[in-house]
């Protein structure tokens, strides 16, 4: 069973506009959780995360929301650009589980413009 | 910083044979953990190493087995190649304490024919 979910396989936005990438997790145990981005044949960049004490975190164009009571986190990409296409993977971790990364399943993301 | 560096980056083999990948952390960082990406799975956990002990292991047979070296270097060996291995395999280091952010290496393409 799928611990870390991403339910949209992709996503299509305009240059300028913002692109929502969403992450549903069924694991209460989880208290860390990482965004990262990857395109074909290169290994996965590390974009922003959050530890389960906050709710929001910021990094410039990126934001990453987390809602603990609905298990659910999203990525905020504000404006979209070009060069952001790609797929963006939501992972989790938690206490004991050092060094072990939950993986969805990945959105592509193709922004056009 | 330099980032993580993986050997090689292509390799090919045909079944039944064995392969070893090699993986250099960040500097400083003491954790490689290694994943398994394939179209049908994902991004998947194979195990993780810190200061040279292996603290956590997925559901990976026992054919895929590493060892970490006192200078954090990692390798991982797969024996008795299966057409299934074929696979991009990713590792990623940290520093391996407290909410930790792993960075990833370029990975290695194998294919088993």
């Amino acid at each position: 069973d799928q611990q870390v979910k991403q339910n949209s396989p992709s996503l299509s936005v305009q240059e300028g506009r913002i692109s929502i990438l969403n992450c549903d997790y069924t694991n209460s145990m989880f208290d860390y959780f990482l965004w990262y981005k990857k395109y074909p044949a290169e290994g996965p960049t590390f974009l922003i995360s959050i530890s389960s004490i906050k709710d929001k975190n910021e990094d410039g164009r990126f934001t990453v929301f987390l809602n603990k009571s609905a298990k659910h986190l999203s990525l905020h990409i504000v404006p979209s650009q070009p060069g952001d296409s790609a797929v963006y993977f939501c992972a989790a971790s938690g206490e004991g589980s050092q060094g072990n990364l939950i993986f969805g399943k990945g959105t592509k993301l193709s922004v056009k413009p | 910083k330099a980032g993580v560096t993986q050997t090689p980056r292509y390799l090919i083999k045909t079944r039944g044979q064995q392969v070893t990948l090699s993986c250099s952390p960040i500097s400083g960082h003491r954790s490689v953990s290694w994943y398994q990406q394939t179209p049908g799975q994902g991004l998947q956990f194979l195990f993780e190493y810190f200061s040279e002990t292996q603290r956590n292991k997925g559901n990976f047979p026992g054919r895929f087995s590493g060892r970490q070296f006192s200078n954090s270097r990692s390798e991982m060996n797969v024996s008795t190649l299966e057409l299934g291995d074929s696979a991009l395999y990713l590792c990623a280091s940290s520093r391996g304490q407290g909410l930790d952010t792993q960075y990833f290496g370029p990975g290695t393409r194998l294919t088993v024919l």
